[in-house]
């Protein structure tokens, strides 16, 4: 198993640019998530998907849209970066959780370091 | 809100011995978990351990376990016998989980570790 893929791995934008960070996770987990981490801040939730075919509002949203294409797929679209968005990326994934069962662990990909100029 | 700090930007211990990472959280969630996180230099984040609220014994997993306590909202992390490449940065994240949501993760600033030999 791959667990939690994402690509590019770096990115280097002009202010105004577009582009999509792609992720995909083989693990049939139900719940994907986007994160950026900033220097000194940890990591951020700007959305999440809690299964397919819906999406939510994280903590940091503005300037990001998101797509669940499919159960394996989330993708995270910068319609025109600014450099306020430069940051590392993370894709995570995650059974749903059951409350019974307890929490379950959110499993990372390698990241996507962009740059915004 | 769930909220986590990690009062240790940085954190030196020689090589083989035992070190702890300090967490300290709030929340209003009466089933709750903590969970701790590793982020060598490369950049990748590593599930490390995880302990629910309801759990009576403290998380143990290899040389890392958990000092849980409750009263003190306090969820440490224990590194025994430290080696060279537990030099990292070390996240504490509780989860936070709305109403028929599935959960997000809040982190903490983080604590970076340097194992001197």
């Amino acid at each position: 198993n791959a667990g939690v893929t994402q690509t590019p791995k770096f990115q280097v934008l002009k202010t105004g640019q577009s582009m999509t960070l792609q992720c995909a996770q083989d693990m049939n987990h139900n719940s994907m998530y986007w994160y950026r981490q900033d220097p000194g801040m940890g990591l951020r939730l700007i959305y999440y998907s809690a299964s397919e075919g819906t999406t939510d509002k994280g903590e940091v949203p503005n300037g990001y849209n998101v797509s669940r294409l499919n159960k394996r797929e989330f993708s995270l679209r910068l319609e025109s970066a600014a450099p306020s968005q430069t940051s590392v990326y993370f894709c995570a994934s995650s059974e749903v959780g059951d409350e019974q069962r307890g929490t379950d662990t959110q499993y990372f990909g390698p990241g996507t370091r962009l740059t915004v100029l | 809100a769930q909220k986590i700090t990690q009062t240790q930007p940085g954190m030196f211990v020689q090589e083989k011995e035992a070190v702890t990472l300090d967490c300290t959280y709030d929340t209003s969630d009466p089933s709750y978990g903590l969970f701790w996180y590793k982020q060598p230099s490369s950049g990748e984040m590593i599930f490390l351990i995880y302990q629910g609220s309801y759990d009576q014994q403290n998380a143990t997993e290899g040389r890392y376990s958990l000092n849980f306590q409750k009263a003190r909202k306090s969820a440490n992390l224990v590194i025994s016998a430290s080696q060279l490449g537990d030099s990292a940065m070390y996240f504490c994240a509780i989860p936070r989980r709305p109403q028929g949501g599935s959960e997000k993760l809040v982190f903490g600033k983080g604590t970076k570790l340097t194992v001197n030999p």
